[in-house]
């Protein structure tokens, strides 16, 4: 079965520096989205991405994350300046369409570790 | 506001017991309902969804989960627990219009005991 894949898997960064966090999402798929849970808390909706466009964002996903799909696999978080809030698991998921019954699936997550 | 509520931090069961997670929800309009399930270090993966029709769904690995509208709820249900099945599980809802996000509850984390 195919697989919303991510990398790396665990990512240490210091405060102040920027970091990608890389996915790709299964190839049919056209809406991609990026979730994050910070440790012990629910997960939460960030950002979703459709047409090489941002179709919505939460009140977290400020001017320092910024999202990209640069080629015709890869989808990509960017955080610009990392804050030690910004420590969490990050999650990429997909979707075949926007319709509101379509599941999402959703790739094993970065761990994002912020010293 | 839309929320999803999950009641329960941790549920423990004997293998072979029948379990029920629970998960409430506030949605102003009909919502879509999902439930996932999380391994360690794994992604969510799906489970069931409910969009409409029949109260009772059935899903993956033997769960299912049933709608109530008047009590606004989605408890998620297996006849016979597994050890297997522990984990952590995600109930989440999405309103059918102007918005695209998910809204998860916190997650319950099953635990299943030989």
């Amino acid at each position: 079965e195919p697989e919303v894949t991510q990398t790396p898997s665990h990512q240490v960064t210091q405060m102040g520096q920027e970091v990608i966090l890389r996915c790709v999402p299964i190839s049919n798929h056209l809406y991609f989205y990026w979730y994050r849970q910070i440790l012990g808390q629910k997960v939460e909706f960030l950002v979703s991405f459709y047409n090489n466009e941002i179709s919505e964002k939460s009140e977290i996903f400020d001017d320092q994350f910024s999202v990209e799909r640069p080629d015709g696999s890869n989808f990509t978080l960017k955080i610009r300046s990392t804050k030690l809030e910004d420590s969490a698991m990050y999650f990429c998921a997909s979707s075949v369409s926007a319709a509101y019954n379509s599941p999402l699936h959703f790739g094993n997550g970065t761990r994002l570790t912020v010293t | 506001a839309q929320s999803v509520a999950q009641p329960e931090d941790q549920v423990n069961v004997a293998e072979g017991n029948p379990l029920t997670v629970k998960c409430t929800y506030s949605v102003s309009g009909n919502p879509y309902l999902f439930w996932y399930v999380q391994y360690p270090n794994r992604g969510l993966q799906f489970l069931l969804k409910y969009i409409t029709g029949d109260n009772l769904v059935k899903g993956s690995y033997g769960f299912e989960a049933e709608f109530n509208k008047s009590q606004t709820s989605f408890h998620l249900k297996k006849p016979s627990a597994l050890v297997s099945d522990s984990a952590l599980y995600f109930c989440a809802v999405r309103v059918p219009y102007g918005t695209d996000k998910l809204i998860f509850g916190t997650g319950t984390r099953l635990q299943v005991f030989p």
